[in-house]
């Protein structure tokens, strides 16, 4: 069964460092998320991309966050200078409408950011 | 504001007996919920979905119940087996949002 993929599953990074996390979703799958869960808290979203543009982000999603889709594979989210708080799980996500239910996502296995 | 509201930090079941875990919303925008089950060093997984036009969808062991007039969502394990040991997930979307608002989530533990 496909599955969406995460690399790193670790990440330490120094406070101020810029950090990017690799995401390779679902090959046919158009929509794409990052979420992130700080340890003891929900899952909160941050943003969603499609046609190479973002389509919603959340309060969180601020300029130090960017995304990317460099080639037909990846989703990438940049941290341009990371702070103490950004330390959480990161969570990437994709959907094909019309599968399992109009707003069914699937979800990676995470990245564990943590920054000193 | 917790907009998707899961009361029971956690729940204990015997193997074989029915888990029910419960969750409330308060946006009444909302129009499509899911339950995901999330293993500790794992994403969360899809279990089941449902919109809001319909009162229940079963698949297998699962069951998802709707009442929207008590913005109050229930996820139906039966039986439940020790696989089914995890958190699980209540989550909600609005319209043509494309963001998915969790709960915080329940610790399910299925005793022997």
């Amino acid at each position: 069964e496909p599955e969406v993929t995460q690399t790193p599953s670790h990440q330490v990074t120094q406070m101020g460092q810029e950090v990017i996390l690799r995401c390779v979703p679902i090959s046919n799958h158009l929509y794409f998320y990052w979420y992130r869960q700080i340890l003891g808290q929900k899952v909160e979203f941050l943003v969603s991309f499609y046609n190479n543009e973002i389509s919603e982000k959340s309060e969180i999603f601020d300029d130090q966050f960017s995304v990317e889709r460099p080639d037909g594979s990846n989703f990438t989210l940049k941290i341009r200078s990371t702070k103490l708080e950004d330390s959480a799980m990161y969570f990437c996500a994709s959907n094909l409408p019309g599968t399992g239910g109009r707003k069914t996502q699937y979800f990676g296995p995470g990245t564990r950011l943590l920054v000193l | 504001d917790q907009q998707v509201k899961q009361n029971s930090p956690s729940l204990s079941v015997q193997e074989g007996r029915i888990s029910i875990l419960n969750c409330d919303y308060t946006n009444s925008m909302f129009d499509y919920f899911l339950w995901y089950k999330k293993y500790p060093a794992e994403g969360p997984t899809f279990l089941i979905s449902i919109s809001s036009i319909k009162d229940k969808n079963e698949d297998g062991r699962f069951t998802v119940f709707l009442n929207k007039s008590a913005k109050h969502l229930s996820l139906h394990i039966v039986p439940s087996q020790p696989g089914d040991s995890a958190v699980y997930f209540c989550a909600a979307s609005e319209g043509r949002d494309d963001k998915i608002i969790f709960g915080k989530g329940t610790r399910l533990h299925i005793l022997p």
